[in-house]
């Protein structure tokens, strides 16, 4: 099967700039998530999807961080405006009807 | 506060040998779970354990769970060049959806 898709792979801004990365998750999977991974810390949730609803938002800096996932199946994780500390790696993971989650390439952002 | 933190940081080993990464965590929790992340990659799951249970095996890896001291340990028996990645555990807690909290990672070297 098709693993999850995330593009683009890269992305340089500069500070203020706006950004935004996407997801395709493995077909079927109700579950997606975006986590946020700075380098040498492992990831860290930044919202959680179920089908086209949002069930854990919690930990989303929502003043500049967006994201949806309309139809319940593509999903856009936004950032406007971008910070220096924004520079991380965004990780967009799927999940189906067991525990393990399956994780996409990564998109590294680097924000001069 | 930051669930799942293992240790040591970095480890260096010689093909053949084995290697030891522990992780300790704070809270209760219904699994916990080991992933895999090569250089540049996201992660791949690697092996599951529940709270009910004691140790669990998949080909050379080796989980244990202490629930009582709140610890984890992933053990790789017979090392190679390739076993070389970031190796983090993840905990979930149903009550918090199925949100994975990842700790900061074992970065291991095998070494040729």
């Amino acid at each position: 099967e098709a693993g999850v898709a995330q593009s683009p792979r890269y992305k340089i801004i500069e500070k203020r700039q706006s950004v935004a990365f996407w997801c395709n998750p493995i077909s079927g999977h109700a579950t997606l998530y975006w986590y946020q991974q700075i380098l040498g810390q492992g990831p860290k949730l930044l919202i959680q999807f179920q089908n086209n609803g949002v069930v854990d938002d919690s930990q989303l800096p929502k003043d500049r961080f967006s994201a949806e996932r309309l139809k319940g199946v593509d999903s856009t994780l936004k950032i406007q405006p971008a910070k220096l500390e924004d520079s991380a790696v965004y990780l967009c993971a799927s999940k189906g009807y067991v525990y393990e989650q399956y994780f996409g390439p990564g998109t590294r952002l680097t924000v001069t | 506060s930051q669930q799942g933190e293992e240790d040591p940081q970095a480890l260096s080993i010689q093909e053949g040998e084995n290697a030891t990464m522990n992780c300790s965590y704070k809270t209760s929790i219904n699994n916990l779970q080991w992933y895999r992340q090569n250089s540049g990659r996201g992660l791949v799951h690697l092996i599951l354990i529940r709270s009910n249970e004691r140790e669990k095996h998949s080909g050379r890896l080796r989980v244990t769970l202490d629930t009582s001291k709140k610890s984890s340990s992933l053990l790789i028996t017979a090392s190679r060049a390739a076993d070389t990645a970031s190796y983090f555990c993840a905990t979930l807690k149903e009550t918090s959806g199925s949100r994975l909290t990842f700790g900061e990672g074992t970065q291991l070297t095998v070494n040729p």
